[in-house]
């Protein structure tokens, strides 16, 4: 069976710090891989997606930046946070070759704190 | 641009209860919808996944309907649990070929013991 593991689970940033949060995905392969954030009041926003190694698409400019090293491996980056950077991040997944049909299935999260 | 929205906001009932939560889109040119769960400060729950060419999809004591030709789902919660006390989150395909999802707000649920 497939899972998604994201870390770390919680951070508390100061400004101008950078940011790395990790997400990967077992027990499949070529995944479409997801970043969303979830801030209060605001719902979900898509902010990166990827269909393969090194295929990394923005959604919305911003301070963040996303790579995929490998298959299964998607990073969330900052070089420096902001405090507008506060929020929920999610990383999710799809299977191969169902970007449109196919059921979308999300990470823990990563609670993120910028002071 | 795809729209959804959940009604109501929020949802207090006695345990035991059938209950109901909605869930509407703008655009009916949607390929499914998907239904989730969230508790507070943990990630998503996949409940159901409804293609367009279905009309529901049940789970347990979760149903799902889709119509739509009218822009609307409803979740369905047979006889309410404590346990079932959580945010429910409906979605969306954008349009684009991205496969992202439009998001509604969200019905928070409380179910009393």
């Amino acid at each position: 069976s497939q899972t998604i593991h994201q870390w770390p689970a919680t951070l508390v940033q100061p400004v101008g710090s950078p940011l790395s949060l990790e997400c990967t995905v077992e027990g499949t392969s070529n995944p479409n891989l997801y970043w969303y954030r979830q801030a209060a009041g605001r719902g979900l926003q898509l902010l990166f997606y990827s269909v393969g190694i090194g295929q990394i698409s923005s959604e919305v400019p911003q301070n963040l930046s996303a790579s995929r090293p490998q298959d299964r491996q998607f990073i969330l980056s900052s070089k420096k946070l902001l405090l507008s950077d506060s929020g929920f991040y999610l990383c999710a997944w799809k299977m191969v070759g169902t970007v449109n049909t196919g059921e979308l299935f999300f990470g823990e999260g990563s609670r993120l704190t910028v002071l | 641009k795809q729209e959804v929205t959940q009604i109501p906001a929020a949802l207090s009932v006695p345990e035991g209860e059938n209950l109901v939560l909605n869930c509407s889109f703008t655009d009916s040119a949607i390929y499914n919808l998907q239904w989730f769960r969230q508790d507070p400060g943990k990630g998503l729950t996949s409940l159901l996944l409804i293609q367009s060419s279905q009309r529901e999809q049940t789970s347990g004591r979760l149903n799902a309907s889709l119509d739509k030709s009218s822009g609307r789902s409803t979740l369905y919660i047979a006889a309410s649990q404590p346990g079932d006390s959580a945010t429910y989150l409906c979605a969306v395909p954008g349009s684009s070929n991205t496969g992202k999802l439009i998001f509604g707000q969200g019905t928070t649920l409380q179910v009393k013991p």
